[in-house]
């Protein structure tokens, strides 16, 4: 079955560390977008990518970092100088050629700081 | 500025019963709305998925309905079970436009 897959479901990170979080989709969509979800709140746009090797910064992009090598692979780093980093992460893909149809989540990666 | 408003926040309904959300939006040009229902530490997943000239559309237990002209879409839960429980979102694209706009969501509960 197509789908998106996000891993790990649990991440922890010691301050100071970056992280990688990871998404794969196999839906042959050429967008893809990672969202942040914090408790009560709406999602937030961290970057998305149109086509491979090109990406664009959201609404809060400050302390992460992504890369688009492959259309099927959208890796997340959150790096050091994100200074409130425990969330939940959510990655997404979508058919935008096809009017954005077929907007698809992850199950998400829960990153907490220790 | 595109914006998506959902009302109500939150919800408590008995089992059983029927409930109505509401989504109004600001999104132009409009190209289509979908809505979702997040369990808590899970992704969102679809329920529907309308166009300027759907009026309503079913999933199960689930009908969402589109006006245009006014911007408004509500999501019909009908006979309500446990498993209903979770936060439902609506997200609206604008044509042309890579990123969609998400309502806050509104979150459901559902008791025995």
């Amino acid at each position: 079955d197509g789908g998106i897959t996000q891993s790990p479901k649990y991440l922890f990170r010691k301050e100071g560390q970056n992280v990688t979080l990871s998404c794969e989709q196999n839906l042959n969509h050429d967008a893809m977008y990672w969202y942040r979800q914090d408790p009560g709140q709406g999602l937030r746009l961290i970057y998305y990518s149109q086509i491979v090797n090109d990406f664009q910064k959201g609404d809060i992009a400050e302390g992460y970092s992504v890369s688009r090598e492959k259309k099927e692979s959208f890796p997340l780093t959150v790096t050091s100088a994100q200074k409130n980093p425990t969330a939940f992460y959510l990655c997404a893909s979508s058919n935008f050629l096809q009017g954005n149809y077929g907007y698809t989540f992850g199950s998400g990666t829960r990153l907490t700081v220790v | 500025k595109n914006q998506v408003e959902q009302s109500p926040q939150s919800l408590i309904i008995l089992e059983g019963k029927n409930c109505t959300l509401q989504c109004n939006y600001t999104v132009s040009p409009f190209s289509n709305l979908r809505w979702y229902k997040q369990d808590t530490g899970r992704g969102p997943v679809s329920l529907t998925i309308m166009t300027f000239s759907e009026n309503t559309k079913s999933n199960r237990r689930y009908t969402a309905t589109l006006d245009a002209d006014t911007k408004q879409s509500s999501l019909h839960i009908t006979a309500s079970q446990l498993s209903d429980s979770a936060s439902y979102i609506c997200v609206v694209s604008a044509g042309g436009s890579y990123i969609p706009t998400f309502g806050r969501g509104t979150s459901l509960i559902v008791h025995p």
